[in-house]
């Protein structure tokens, strides 16, 4: 099946430490998503893939990195994560053409910053 | 204040009530309207887009008013399983989440 693949599902790291999270789409889409959301919060776009050209938020920090190397995969870095960086980590893709909005979310992954 | 905003929740309910969710967003912009859901520690599902005229999907009915900014979503005869928490999401360019209501359907 077509999908939204996140590794790891669950990921530990120190504080200040950096880390990679990973995605990869099988649905050959053309854009892919980083959100961020913290227990009872709304998910909160980081930054997007269209194609190769990056678009990030304005308030996303600095901390908070991306790459895509190909039309598959796509990569979250945090640079030096603080405790306030713990959350859930979404994934998302969508095809971006007109008329087709849904977007397709992977599993997460659960950071925890110790 | 937020640019979606939901019913606070939780809302607490017996297997087979009606229960209904309400949604205001306030960019006369946003362009297209949905309702995901999220289960617990899981990610957003799209449930259903919304339309102005209204749409339904079986037990679900949404709809959608312009001129009040306003999305609401009607559940009926609740299942056990709809238990989750409810997202109204609009669309200006990205996607913009409100911080979603939780339903707990309870035997």
């Amino acid at each position: 099946d077509a999908m939204v693949i996140q590794n790891p599902r669950y990921q530990v790291t120190q504080f200040g430490k950096p880390v990679t999270l990973s995605c990869s789409q099988t649905l050959n889409h053309n854009v892919m998503y980083w959100y961020q959301q913290k227990s009872s919060q709304a998910p909160k776009l980081l930054f997007h893939y269209y194609d190769k050209d990056f678009n990030n938020e304005a308030d996303t920090p600095d901390n908070f990195q991306s790459r895509r190397p190909n039309t598959s995969f796509c990569f979250l870095d945090i640079r030096s994560p603080g405790l306030g960086d713990a959350a859930m980590y979404l994934c998302a893709t969508s095809s971006g053409t007109s008329g087709s909005y849904e977007q397709y979310f992977g599993p997460g992954t659960r950071l925890t910053v110790t | 204040r937020k640019e979606v905003e939901q019913d606070p929740g939780p809302f607490n309910v017996p297997e087979g009530a009606t229960v209904a969710f309400n949604c205001t967003y306030s960019n006369s912009a946003s362009q297209s309207f949905f309702w995901y859901r999220q289960d617990c520690r899981k990610e957003p599902k799209l449930l259903m887009s919304v339309y102005s005229s209204g749409n339904e999907d079986g037990r679900f009915t949404a709809q959608l008013n312009r001129a009040s900014q306003y999305i609401s979503l009607l559940i009926r005869d609740s299942k056990l399983s709809d238990s989750a928490t409810y997202l109204c999401v609009v669309r200006r360019g990205k996607l913009i989440f409100g911080q979603g209501t939780e339903l707990s359907v309870k035997p």
